[in-house]
């Protein structure tokens, strides 16, 4: 059974902050990391498809990073902006035949103006 | 280029009821996912299906659900005699044949 965690559940900040989460997989069999944003009554928007070890994506103030080694990402905001409010999620593809993918129960982030 | 719809958006069935979801992949997309989220819980992998094949099944229970992706029209996604249990929200994805999978807004299936 694959186990994919995110940590933390949830997390307030102020508007201007930055913030961190994270995301732990399996370091074995490891074919992608993926991140999604997902704001409540919307789809999940997909934010990052990481593949490489060390590799670092950015997409205007969210980054993260991967470390398959270890088995984990980062995801970065700055700056934090009330429009940021959303779950993040993180989900593991372990390749093979197919791209089903493994997600975690996400990150809450709630900005407060 | 429209994104991956679903219908309905909402759907109330009464146990042993049939429940029908529909999902039209991206245009353009041969792969679909189908994903569920129970209460309190994650995004569950159900199935993977391209046009008129199940690739992989193994995230769906083996009685009373299934799927298909026919040539023509969208995926649907089919649970039988539906019981409280089932309720949850729905995901459909697509893909182009890359990693991206790219997320409908989900059916939430109330069983009363």
């Amino acid at each position: 059974i694959l186990n994919v965690e995110q940590s933390p559940q949830s997390l307030h900040v102020q508007e201007g902050d930055s913030t961190n989460f994270t995301c732990s997989f399996p370091s074995s069999n490891f074919y992608a990391l993926h991140w999604y944003r997902w704001e409540t009554a919307k789809s999940p928007e997909a934010l990052f498809v990481m593949t490489l070890n060390g590799d670092e994506k950015k997409k205007g103030r969210i980054s993260a990073t991967l470390n398959t080694k270890e088995g984990y990402s980062y995801l970065y905001i700055k700056g934090s902006q009330p429009e940021d409010s959303a779950t993040y999620l993180c989900a593991f593809n372990s390749g093979g035949s197919n791209y089903k993918l493994t997600f975690g129960k996400g990150t809450l982030l709630t900005v407060n103006p | 280029n429209a994104g991956v719809m679903q219908n309905p958006r909402h759907l109330v069935r009464r146990r042993g009821q049939e429940a029908r979801l529909r999902c039209s992949p991206m245009k353009g997309h041969s792969h679909v996912y189908w994903y569920r989220q129970l209460p309190e819980e994650g995004l569950k992998f159900m199935v993977y299906l391209q046009k008129e094949n199940i690739i992989d099944e193994s995230g769906m229970p083996k009685e009373r659900f299934s799927a298909e992706f026919p040539k023509e029209g969208p995926s649907i996604l089919r649970i039988q005699q539906v019981v409280r249990g089932d309720s949850a929200a729905y995901f459909c994805a697509s893909s182009p044949n890359t990693d991206t999978q790219y997320f409908g807004p989900g059916t939430r299936l109330t069983v009363l």
